[in-house]
This record gives C-alpha cells, sequence and structure tokens, in this order.
C-alpha cells in the first residue's frame, strides 16, 4: 500500500539535544513539507520541497533544517536552536502543478523536549 | 498573503443532523484551490473535499459538500447526516501559489447520540 511513514510516534529529547524526525513516501510525489501543530492549534508550515536537493522555508523554519537528498525521504533536524519544540509534528506529500494537489499525510511524531 | 479564517472554536451537533463548519479566507491569486482536511484524536489528517477557484459548481464528496461563495471569500463546509464518527477537528486551508498549504484553526465538531 502507497503511503508516508513517520517515525518514531513519540519522542523525547533533553534540552539542548539535536533530534531528527523521519519521513518516507512511496506515493512517487515530487513534494513534500513538514507541518507544526501546537494544542487545539492549526498546521504551520516548516519546510517544503518541490524537487531533490531543493528546498523552502516556510513561516517557522527557524531552529529546524531539512535534507532531500531522495525522493522519498525528508527528513526534519530540530536543533538545540529551537526554543519550544515541544509539538506535534507532521509531514506531508503531494503531486506538483495546476489542480487539485491534495497533500498526504503522515500518522505525526509527538516530540517531548523534558 | 494568503490567510484562513474559522470563527466557530466548537460546534455541536445531533446525529442525522446537518452542520454547517464555517471558512472565509483571503487571497490576491486568481487561480487558488480550497481543502477541508478532518483530523481525529488520532492526529492523522485525513482529506475531504477540495474546490478550484475556476470552478463552476460547488465540490461534493459523498455527505461533504462545499458552499462556495467566491465573491464573499467563503467556503463552508456542509455535513449532512451527521455521525458519531464525524466528531473530530475540521480544518479549511487555501494552497499558496500551488506550493504548500495555509491552513485556518480549525473547528471541533461534536456529533452525540
Amino acid at each position: 500500500d502507497g503511503g508516508i511513514t513517520q517515525s518514531p510516534k513519540y519522542l523525547f529529547r533533553k534540552e539542548g539535544q539535536n533530534v531528527t524526525l523521519s519521513c518516507e513516501q512511496n506515493l512517487n510525489h515530487d513534494a513534500m513539507y513538514w507541518y507544526r501543530q501546537d494544542p487545539g492549534q492549526g498546521l504551520r508550515l516548516i519546510y517544503y520541497s518541490q524537487i531533490v536537493n531543493d528546498f523552502q522555508k516556510g513561516d517557522i523554519a527557524e531552529g529546524y533544517s531539512v535534507s532531500r537528498e531522495k525522493k522519498e525521504s525528508f527528513p526534519l533536524t530540530v536543533t538545540s536552536a529551537q526554543k519550544n519544540p515541544t509539538a506535534f509534528y507532521l509531514c506531508a506529500s503531494s503531486k506538483v502543478g495546476q489542480g487539485a494537489n491534495e497533500q498526504f499525510f503522515g500518522p505525526g511524531t509527538r516530540l517531548t523536549v523534558l | 498573503a494568503q490567510k484562513i479564517t474559522q470563527t466557530q472554536p466548537g460546534m455541536f451537533v445531533q446525529e442525522k443532523e446537518a452542520v454547517t463548519l464555517d471558512c472565509t479566507y483571503d487571497t490576491s491569486d486568481p487561480s487558488y484551490g480550497l481543502f477541508w482536511y478532518k483530523q481525529p484524536s488520532s492526529g492523522e489528517m485525513i482529506f475531504l473535499i477540495y474546490q478550484g477557484s475556476y470552478d463552476q459548481q460547488n465540490a461534493t464528496e459523498g455527505r461533504y459538500s462545499l458552499n462556495f461563495q467566491k465573491a464573499r471569500k467563503s467556503a463552508n463546509l456542509v455535513i449532512s447526516a451527521s455521525q458519531l464518527g464525524d466528531s473530530a477537528m475540521y480544518f479549511c486551508a487555501i494552497d499558496q501559489a500551488g506550493t504548500a498549504l495555509i491552513f485556518g484553526k480549525g473547528t471541533t465538531l461534536s456529533v452525540s447520540s
């Protein structure tokens, strides 16, 4: 079955540590995205990529980094520079181009900083 | 810049009744798309329905329909014959120049028996 996988589902981190969240898709989508969701809030865009080896900052990129070395993979690193990293992180993918390019989402990773 | 406004933090409806979730948007692009997603308590985001700015008819998908009023910049989601499983958070979103989505803050829908 095609879809998006994110791992781990729950992640605990000590302050000052970097942590990497995994996102893999087998939908053959060109575009991938990372969103952050805080309790009771909507999703905010962190980074997105429309092609391998290229990515763009979203609205809240500070303290995060990404890479896109393969079409299927778009890992997100939460660095120690991110002041309030505890949140729910969602990865998504979509086709690129005009029209109803709905985004397909993974199950998410809940990150807690201790 | 695009913006989505969802003014209803919470809505309550009884089973089998219809409910309308409000969404207004702001954009200067002549071509855009509007999306509705459902987020159950598990956290996954489920795509429900899409409306393109040039679509002549309102979108429908099963029990979901979109009341698209372009001049008023509104794209309200109508759920007919509500079911207990419809209890979730609902997000309206607009595509940003064909790239990422801008989401509203969501509306929590509670369906009671």
